[in-house]
């Protein structure tokens, strides 16, 4: 894998109701993996920032988890809400400090 | 303490005009990075200064842009003569010395190229 791709790439979710979704990143010269999130016209939030094989990180609701040797990454919003709505961009940095993004899983929930 | 601020939120220009984007950084950041998400595509990354030099333009698309840091402090982006595929959101960035990983982001700015 060259470069950091996300699934789906959109998603509508029933208020209430758990969901996940995927980044896949290189995982040669890994260094780090991030998650955004990212509401129109505001600046991308960062949720996590993960280095480890096997880390989890837990904000509120939301979690998730790093798989450096196959290169996978999954983010977990449980009893989603409907502030949940936004776009998750993922990023994986290199050891050269490049980072490059996926394209964004548009998460709707629906009342 | 204030965030990354960009300026201006959009704009929308002709064909061959000249625009310029303003990202001022967190105070004390000397990391300053450049991004841009054309529609429907992935954020990608531009250039990134290390105060007042370019340490990496590598990302930059051609020579209609040209990107500045002055001083050390803001940084322009300016786009001359503008093309149609230059619309899309241009993002700004800035982190600390040595915690490239910690880049904080301003709301960008919206390009439109018509």
């Amino acid at each position: 894998i060259l470069n950091v791709e996300q699934s789906p790439q959109s998603l509508h979710v029933q208020e209430g109701d758990s969901t996940n979704f995927t980044c896949s990143f290189p995982s040669s010269n890994f260094y780090a993996l991030h998650w955004y999130r990212w509401e129109t016209a505001k600046s991308p939030e960062a949720l996590f920032v993960m280095t480890l094989n096997g880390d989890e990180k837990k904000k509120g609701r939301i979690s998730a988890t790093l798989n450096t040797k196959e290169g996978y990454s999954y983010l977990y919003i449980k009893g989603s809400q409907p502030e949940d709505s936004a776009t998750y961009l993922c990023a994986s940095a290199n050891r050269d400090d490049k980072i490059i993004f996926g394209k964004g899983t548009r998460l709707h929930i629906l009342p | 303490e204030a965030g990354v601020t960009q300026f201006p939120s959009h704009s929308v220009i002709e064909k061959g005009q000249t625009v310029t984007l303003r990202c001022d950084p967190i105070s004390g950041h000397d990391n300053l990075y450049w991004y841009r998400r054309v529609m429907g595509k992935e954020i990608k990354f531009l250039l990134h200064f290390v105060k007042e030099s370019k340490q990496d333009e590598s990302g930059m698309p051609n020579n209609r842009f040209l990107a500045e840091r002055t001083g050390g402090t803001y940084s322009t982006l300016k786009v001359q003569p503008a093309e149609l595929e230059d619309s899309g959101v241009y993002f700004c960035a800035s982190s600390q010395y040595g915690r490239p990983n910690e880049q904080f982001f301003g709301p960008g700015t919206r390009l439109t190229v018509l």
